[in-house]
């Protein structure tokens, strides 16, 4: 049973450029959501997707966008990268009764320099 | 702003010996609270999740959750030195998509 898979799994970019991380749910799960963390912080919640539309979004600026396809995975797009864009993505998936059981993937590190 | 308070540590405890780690949070809505474990340079794992007052077990984890005081924690018996991470408190955010609400961790050493 394949869990939750994240690519790329490190990425080096510079300021301004974008970049597009990639995510496949948990076989069952449908619901996806991605996490910035921080070095030394917690995850933060970005967005979650559900039935390809977002249904939820966090304190992020527009810069931050998504999608999710018909097959639940989903993408997350930074535009116009700043220093502080720095972090580990997390992809976590769940089920559709999103009970805060996460599921994460192992992240995509992204070093914006 | 819904937060979620945890000491950083670093805790350092003797193998053998009783872990425990606290948290807060601000926001009395919140019902349920989870646990999550994050070894070095790997993602969040759960370990546990309390919705009741009270304490839950399970094999050497026990949460404890008291809502009056808006208090959680989590007891780590009989500590190995792979217990050795970071664990994350969170809070479920149950307005809206049940996002998690996590604090910055406490990062446990448990020594041999």
């Amino acid at each position: 049973d394949a869990g939750v898979t994240q690519s790329p799994t490190h990425l080096i970019k510079t300021r301004g450029q974008q970049v597009t991380l990639r995510c496949s749910p948990k076989s069952g799960h449908d619901t996806v959501s991605w996490y910035q963390q921080a070095l030394g912080q917690g995850p933060q919640f970005i967005f979650q997707y559900y039935e390809e539309e977002e249904r939820q979004r966090g304190n992020f600026p527009d810069r931050f966008s998504g999608h999710q396809f018909p097959n639940y995975s989903s993408e997350l797009n930074v535009n116009a990268l700043l220093l502080g864009d720095s972090a580990l993505y997390l992809c976590a998936s769940s089920g559709t009764l999103n009970t805060g059981e996460l599921f994460f993937g192992e992240g995509s590190r992204l070093t914006v320099l | 702003q819904k937060e979620v308070e945890q000491n950083s540590g670093p805790l350092s405890v003797p193998e053998g010996a009783i872990a425990s780690l606290n948290c807060t949070y601000s926001d009395r809505g919140s019902q349920s609270f989870f646990w999550y474990r994050q070894y070095s340079g790997k993602s969040p794992e759960l370990i546990m999740f309390i919705y009741s007052n009270g304490d839950k077990e399970d094999g050497r984890f026990t949460a404890q959750l008291n809502k009056a005081s808006q208090y959680v924690s989590l007891l780590i018996r009989d500590s190995q030195p792979s217990d050795s991470a970071t664990y994350l408190c969170a809070a479920l955010d149950q307005t809206g998509a049940n996002n998690l609400f996590f604090g910055t961790g406490t990062r446990l050493t448990v020594i041999p």
